[in-house]
């Protein structure tokens, strides 16, 4: 069964530097999403892209992330500037429609800011 | 967006049939059921998802109310792999952008061998 890839699968960074997650959707896939999860709460939705754009953010989604498609296949999430308080687990996701489509998820990464 | 409600915990016996309930009184006339779980250490995996009839798959059944303000979630045979949060959410039709998923806090399944 075809699976949503992730890497690092941990990512440890000293804070005020650069990272970027990678990810693997699913090949037909249209709907790429980032999705974090800070240790001991919630699921949290980030992003969601399709056609090349950001079709909805979150709050959390400030000026420090980004996300892009810099080919047929990944798809990142880079946080300019890490805080401590960005250490969590984050997620992927793909689906090829909206609503009535799942979206499925990778293991994530785990980022560890220091 | 409209709020699930989900027991925190529940607890059953390996082999033995599971429901899950969710309410979900406020849910819009447009909205799909979905079901995901989290096993420990992992991204959360789809189970199912329903907008007004009964579904059935091969991880789980999912029954639908008929005023569609609560649902159920049927695991018929729980198994130890079965252990996991499982999230109750609803998600509007929109054809055309991403639809967001929120998480709520799930429903903590344990299951006794």
């Amino acid at each position: 069964e075809p699976e949503v890839t992730q890497t690092p699968s941990h990512q440890v960074t000293q804070m005020g530097q650069e990272v970027i997650l990678r990810c693997v959707p699913i090949s037909n896939h249209l709907y790429f999403y980032w999705y974090r999860q800070i240790l001991g709460q919630k699921v949290e939705f980030l992003v969601s892209f399709y056609n090349n754009e950001i079709s909805e953010k979150s709050e959390i989604f400030d000026d420090q992330f980004s996300v892009e498609r810099p080919d047929g296949s990944n798809f990142t999430l880079k946080i300019r500037s890490t805080k401590l308080e960005d250490s969590a687990m984050y997620f992927c996701a793909s689906s090829d429609k909206t609503g009535r489509q799942p979206q499925h998820f990778g293991d994530g990464t785990r980022l560890s800011i220091l | 967006d409209a709020k699930t409600t989900q027991p925190n915990s529940m607890e059953s016996n390996e082999e033995e049939p599971v429901h899950l309930p969710c309410n979900h009184s406020t849910i819009s006339g447009t909205d799909y059921i979905h079901w995901y779980r989290q096993l420990p250490s992992q991204g959360p995996e789809y189970v199912i998802h329903g907008l007004t009839s009964n579904v059935n798959n091969r991880m789980a059944s999912l029954a639908i109310a008929e005023d569609r303000k609560s649902s159920t979630l049927i695991l018929h045979r729980a198994t130890l792999r079965d252990a996991a949060v499982y999230y109750c959410i609803l998600s509007p039709k929109i054809e055309t952008s991403g639809s967001r998923l929120t998480f709520g806090e799930g429903t903590q399944l344990t299951v006794n061998p």
